[in-house]
C-alpha cells in the first residue's frame, strides 16, 4: 500500500497569499495518478487536480498541480476567502488507492 | 451531471451490518466510463476508500476491509449498496458514495453512520 504524506498539517496564510501544499509518497506513483481535493466543513470533498496537474471542469485556475515519482504540489496562486479549506491528495496508481491524512489552510 | 445520494440507518448495534445504498441521477449506472465507490471518513479525521463495483459488475474492496464488505448494483433502480459486516465502534464515519475513474469525481453530500448499542 502507498502511503502519502501530506505537509504541513496546518498552513495559516492571509487572503491574496500563496499557499503551496505538499504531498510524498512512500513508492514512486504509476502514471503521475495523484489527485488533490478541497473539503470545507460538513461538505464532501470535492476534486481539484487529476492526474497531476489537469484541473477538474470548473476549478479556478489559481489552483495547479504539479510533481511526479514520489512528491507532489498543489499550489493556490493567491487564496481567496473560499479556499480555506482542508486538503487531500489521493493516488489511484496502485490498489489500494489511498489517500493523504490532510492540510488545513486556515486564515491567519 | 451525475448526482448522487446515500440513503440508510443512520445507526448500527455493533456486530451488525451496515447498509447503506446510493441513488444515481443524470446518468445510468449501466453505462461504461465509471466504477461506483464508496469512500468513509471517521469523525474528525481523514479519507478511507472503502471499495468500489464496476458497471460490469466486477468488485474491488481495499484489503484492510475485504471480509467484511459487499458493494452490488441494482440496475433497475439506478443504485448501487454497501454492506459492511461485524461493525464496530471503529466503524463509525461519514459514508460517501462516489464515482471513480481513477480519481473520484463526483459525491454524494455523505452519510453519518453510527455504531453504538
Amino acid at each position: 500500500e502507498i502511503v502519502l504524506t501530506q505537509s504541513p498539517g496546518t498552513l495559516s496564510l492571509s487572503p491574496g497569499e500563496r499557499a503551496t501544499l505538499s504531498c510524498r509518497a512512500s513508492q514512486s506513483v504509476s502514471s503521475s495518478y495523484l489527485a488533490w481535493y478541497q473539503q470545507k466543513p460538513g461538505q464532501a470533498p470535492r476534486l481539484l487536480i487529476y492526474g497531476a496537474s489537469s484541473r477538474a471542469t470548473g476549478i479556478p485556475d489559481r489552483f495547479s498541480g504539479s510533481g511526479s515519482g514520489t512528491d507532489f504540489t498543489l499550489t493556490i496562486s493567491r487564496l481567496e476567502p473560499e479556499d480555506f479549506a482542508v486538503y487531500y491528495c489521493q493516488q489511484y496508481g496502485s490498489s489500494p488507492e489511498t489517500f493523504g491524512q490532510g492540510t488545513k489552510v486556515e486564515i491567519k | 451531471q451525475l448526482q448522487l445520494q446515500e440513503s440508510g440507518s443512520g445507526l448500527v448495534k455493533p456486530s451488525q451490518t451496515l447498509s447503506l445504498t446510493c441513488a444515481v441521477s443524470g446518468g445510468s449506472i449501466s453505462s461504461g466510463g465509471y466504477s461506483w465507490s464508496w469512500i468513509r471518513q471517521p469523525p474528525g479525521k481523514g479519507l478511507e476508500w472503502i471499495g468500489y463495483i464496476y458497471h460490469s459488475g466486477s468488485t474491488y474492496y481495499n484489503p484492510s476491509l475485504k471480509s467484511r464488505v459487499t458493494i452490488s448494483v441494482d440496475r433497475s433502480k439506478n443504485q448501487f449498496s454497501l454492506k459492511l459486516s461485524s461493525v464496530t465502534a471503529a466503524d463509525t464515519a461519514v459514508y460517501y458514495c462516489a464515482t471513480q475513474r481513477g480519481s473520484f469525481d463526483y459525491w454524494g453530500q455523505g452519510t453519518l453512520v453510527t455504531v453504538s448499542s
